[in-house]
């Protein structure tokens, strides 16, 4: 059974302190990785989709990466209004590319 | 442009009532999807269509009705609906049903009295 784990569940820093998400999964034959932000009482915004094993993405203090096993959000330097909820989904179940398997969230407050 | 827009933002009904939430997307976007999220967890799919069919329905019950009249525009029909079915309902699109990241509209906040 395909199933997607994020930690930690909540996460809080100061503003500038440095810090990593994870996303790990476990699915046979991965045909992508999406990692989405969201404010409460917002639909979830679109950040990157990483392919493959090695890939890795950046957006502005944002950069995801890609292993075989799990992905990471390092958020470098962050700022209050990067306070969000951050999901991570892989097609699914079963790669099927029109469904969604997401993740349980990863809650990022960061204090001024 | 990737904006997904849906009406209304906030809607309050009684279990007796019978509402319609809209989606419009102008990206020319062949599929369409309706999420449930509630509250501290991720979006549950619903719906799923593709170029105007209903190619996923996740077991969802009858009082939700989706329905898509071309390619821009998704409807959920509600009726009848439970306290329990009160959340954040969304709307995304995406460019086709193979592997495509899928954008999200802002949803709309149902509590059902």
């Amino acid at each position: 059974e395909d199933q997607v784990t994020q930690s930690p569940e909540a996460l809080r820093l100061q503003e500038g302190e440095s810090s990593s998400l994870n996303c790990s999964y476990t699915v046979s034959g991965l045909r992508g990785l999406f990692w989405y932000r969201q404010d409460p009482g917002k639909g979830p915004e679109f950040l990157f989709t990483l392919y493959s094993a090695g890939e890795e993405k950046e957006k502005e203090r944002l950069k995801a990466t890609l292993t075989k096993k799990e992905s990471f959000l390092h958020i470098t330097a962050p700022k209050p209004e990067d306070s969000a909820t951050y999901l991570c989904a892989v097609p699914g179940p079963n790669n099927a590319g029109n469904m969604l398997t997401f993740g349980g969230g990863t809650r990022l407050m960061v204090k001024p | 442009d990737t904006e997904v827009t849906q009406t209304p933002k906030h809607l309050v009904m009684g279990m007796t009532n019978k509402k319609s939430l809209k989606c419009e997307q102008h990206m020319g976007h062949r599929a369409m999807y309706w999420y449930k999220q509630k509250a501290k967890k991720p979006p549950e799919l619903m719906f799923v269509y593709s170029y105007e069919k209903l190619s996923i329905n996740e077991s969802v019950p009858s009082r939700f009705s989706p329905e898509c009249p071309n390619s821009s525009l998704l409807n959920l029909h509600l009726h009848a609906l439970q306290p329990e079915d009160s959340a954040l309902y969304l709307c995304a699109s995406s460019a086709g049903t193979s592997v495509y990241e899928q954008y999200f509209g802002p949803g709309t906040r149902l509590t059902v009295t």
